[in-house]
């Protein structure tokens, strides 16, 4: 079946420390999307990227840093995780952004931090 | 501006009896509408969308929408419900054309009593 994998499912790191979440995806959709949700919130876009092109949303921060090798991979780079970087992170696909294509989700990471 | 509302944070039904769910948005133009559930420690699934066209819209696992042009929402609404469907259940909107992405609203978690 057509997918969207995120690895790992869980991961705990320390503060500061930098870590790396991946997404895969099978469906071959252009739009790669990176949202943060925290306790059952909506989920706040930090970025997306459109085929290879990156759109990053005004209020990310700097310790968000994304990057798409290949269509089929994504990844989100914290750089130096602090407490308020707990959270869960998902990541969706669309195949197009405009105009608004229903996303497809992977079924997140749940980042903690010490 | 987009923007998207779920006035309840909560909503209880007896299993078997008919659930809504409310949305309410407002866009620039026209809006396109998205119903995602979401499950513990689950990414979202999408369960339908309105784009244009006839105002009820079916979608996964028996839900249905009914889009309101003049009240600006779109209910989602189920005629009988199981306990399954307990789950938190966020609504979207998007706008052609827009480089704004989806909008999600806050969520509402159904609880359905056995």
């Amino acid at each position: 079946d057509a997918m969207v994998i995120q690895n790992p499912r869980y991961q705990v790191t320390q503060f500061g420390k930098p870590v790396t979440l991946s997404c895969s995806q099978t469906l071959n959709h252009n739009v790669m999307y990176w949202y943060q949700q925290k306790s059952s919130q909506a989920p706040k876009l930090l970025f997306h990227y459109y085929d290879k092109d990156f759109n990053n949303e005004a209020d990310t921060p700097d310790n968000f840093q994304s990057r798409r090798p290949n269509t089929s991979f994504c990844f989100l780079d914290i750089r130096s995780p602090g407490l308020g970087d707990a959270a869960m992170y998902l990541c969706a696909t669309s195949r197009d952004h405009s105009p608004p294509n229903e996303q497809y989700f992977g079924p997140g990471t749940r980042l903690t931090v010490t | 501006a987009q923007s998207v509302a779920q006035p309840e944070d909560q909503v209880n039904v007896a299993e078997g009896n008919p659930l809504t769910v409310k949305c309410t948005y407002s866009v620039s133009g026209n809006p396109y509408l998205f119903w995602y559930v979401q499950y513990p420690n689950r990414g979202l699934q999408f369960l339908l969308k309105y784009i244009t066209g006839d105002n009820l819209v079916k979608g996964s696992y028996g839900f249905e929408a009914e889009f309101n042009k003049s009240q600006t929402s779109f209910h989602l609404k189920k005629p009988s419900a199981l306990v399954s469907d307990s789950a938190l259940y966020f609504c979207a909107v998007g706008v052609s054309g827009s480089a704004r992405q989806l909008t999600f609203g806050s969520g509402t978690q159904l609880t359905v009593l056995p």
